[in-house]
């Protein structure tokens, strides 16, 4: 299976910072990379999909880049309702979906 | 409104079985690749299976193969995952979510709001 690796784990951050996540395919998956953001009790919610498309109605401060291995999720202003758990997720391999192990954004 | 409602969980005997439903309303469930993901307490996502929008691709994560099937019914606008052989490592809240675009398997949106299963003796 394709492992997804996510950096930071975790880290702390004010309302207003600019914040970059980053996440590493094991192997090539193009651009089928997919982002979510968790909040605590809650579902997962669909941020990006396609590497850097914006789902219908994510606030444009999120943006993704990236293909092949390596991809980012940038956060550009910060705001007190971005406080969650982020995680990358792959869907080339549709046999064998992955998702990287999560990145915890938390109030400085 | 597009729905996805997960129904099932509950506490179970390691050894033990269970299965999980999953109503889906408000789109047209038929055209849809379908997925279980699974969040073990204070842990991350795992992908779990999914299924084609026909029924006649299904596939599993390596720790659930021989134990778990997912299955669907059109006509009844809904999902399954029926759970064998239960052990303690599946304790966790199991999502029920939808493929982002119809007939292509990816993405995930949305997503249900969760059931909890508890495998303890």
């Amino acid at each position: 299976a394709i492992r997804m690796t996510q950096s930071p784990s975790s880290f702390s951050a004010s309302t207003g910072d600019r914040v970059t996540i980053t996440c590493r395919a094991s192997q090539g998956i193009s651009s089928y990379l997919a982002w979510y953001q968790q909040k605590p009790g809650k579902a997962p919610k669909l941020l990006i999909y396609a590497a850097s498309t914006l789902q219908s109605g994510v606030p444009s401060r999120f943006s993704g880049s990236g293909s092949g291995t390596d991809f980012t999720l940038t956060i550009s202003c910060l705001q007190s309702e971005d406080f969650a758990t982020y995680y990358c997720q792959q869907y080339y391999s549709y046999r064998a979906l992955t998702f990287g192990g999560g990145t915890k954004v938390e109030i400085k | 409104e597009v729905q996805l409602v997960e129904s099932g969980g509950g506490l179970v005997q390691p050894g033990g079985s269970l299965r999980l439903s999953c109503a889906a309303s408000g789109f047209t469930f038929s055209s849809y690749w379908m997925s279980w993901v699974r969040q073990a307490p204070g842990k991350g996502l795992e992908w779990v299976a999914n299924i084609k929008q026909d029924g006649s691709e299904k596939y599993y994560v390596d720790s659930v193969k021989g134990r778990f099937t997912i299955s669907r019914d059109n006509a009844k606008n809904s999902l399954y995952l029926q759970m064998n052989s239960l052990r303690a490592e599946d304790t966790a809240v199991y999502y029920c979510a939808r493929a982002r675009m119809v007939r292509a398997p990816g993405a995930f949106d949305p997503w249900g709001q969760g059931t909890l299963v508890t495998v303890s003796s």
